[in-house]
């Protein structure tokens, strides 16, 4: 089992809709959880963190972590074709441990 | 607040060779980690390093090395290098290693 799992996509969705993003987690002891959106050939971006168990909104974008269950995801409100990016999950086991362990990627496609 | 500094941003090189890439953390940051990232392979761990210590290291063989100073710039080092070297080289910083990590924009090493 990945310690990070991600769907690879592409999930395509037409501009204006929701997009939503899943990840799982197999460490319990995790103890953040931070999503990055990278566009093709460029560098990963942090667009949100979340540390609690609940949602968190920054904008267009919500993250929601359920820890009893060791799932994340975040939901992209008002698509938008500048959104078509891969998205990664990334995990904080805790101190002692390495940093972080990404996902390998959701790949996005918003149609205009 | 300029962000995570990574020379040189090219590199091409020939099977054998050696190389050393440079990364400035954000100012303050004291933890720097570097991932090498292939198309078939997503974002792989390299190395963690915080306050010049080397906190935890990926599945990499020696050839990969590392280091960081004082002033909390990292270099890693690959030797003898191989085809299957070519990658984007990406080193992340943060202020300690529990906070979410900020990319730079990448060394993209080609071995001819």
């Amino acid at each position: 089992q990945k310690e990070v799992e991600q769907n690879s996509g592409p999930l395509s969705v037409p501009e204006g809709a929701i997009a939503s993003l899943n990840c799982t987690y197999s460490d319990r002891v995790s103890q953040s959880f931070f999503w990055y959106r990278q566009y093709s050939g460029k560098s990963p971006e942090l667009i949100m963190s979340i540390y609690s168990n609940g949602d968190k909104e920054d904008g267009r974008f919500t993250a929601q972590l359920n820890k009893a269950s060791q799932y994340v995801s975040l939901l992209i409100r008002d698509s938008q074709p500048s959104d078509s990016a891969t998205y990664l999950c990334a995990v904080n086991r805790g101190t002692g441990r390495r940093a972080l362990t990404f996902g390998s990627g959701t790949r996005l496609q918003v149609q205009p | 607040k300029a962000g995570v500094t990574q020379t040189p941003r090219y590199l091409i090189k020939t099977r054998g060779q050696q190389v050393t890439l440079s990364c400035s953390p954000i100012s303050g940051h004291r933890s720097v980690s570097w991932y090498q990232q292939t198309p078939g392979q997503g974002l792989q761990f390299l190395f963690e390093y915080f306050s010049e210590t080397q906190r935890n290291k990926g599945n990499f063989p020696g050839r990969f090395s590392g280091r960081q100073f004082s002033n909390s710039r990292s270099e890693m080092n690959v030797s003898t290098l191989e085809l299957g070297d070519s990658a984007l080289y990406l080193c992340a910083s943060s202020l300690d290693p529990d906070q979410p990590q900020h990319f730079g924009d990448g060394t993209r090493l080609s071995i001819l």
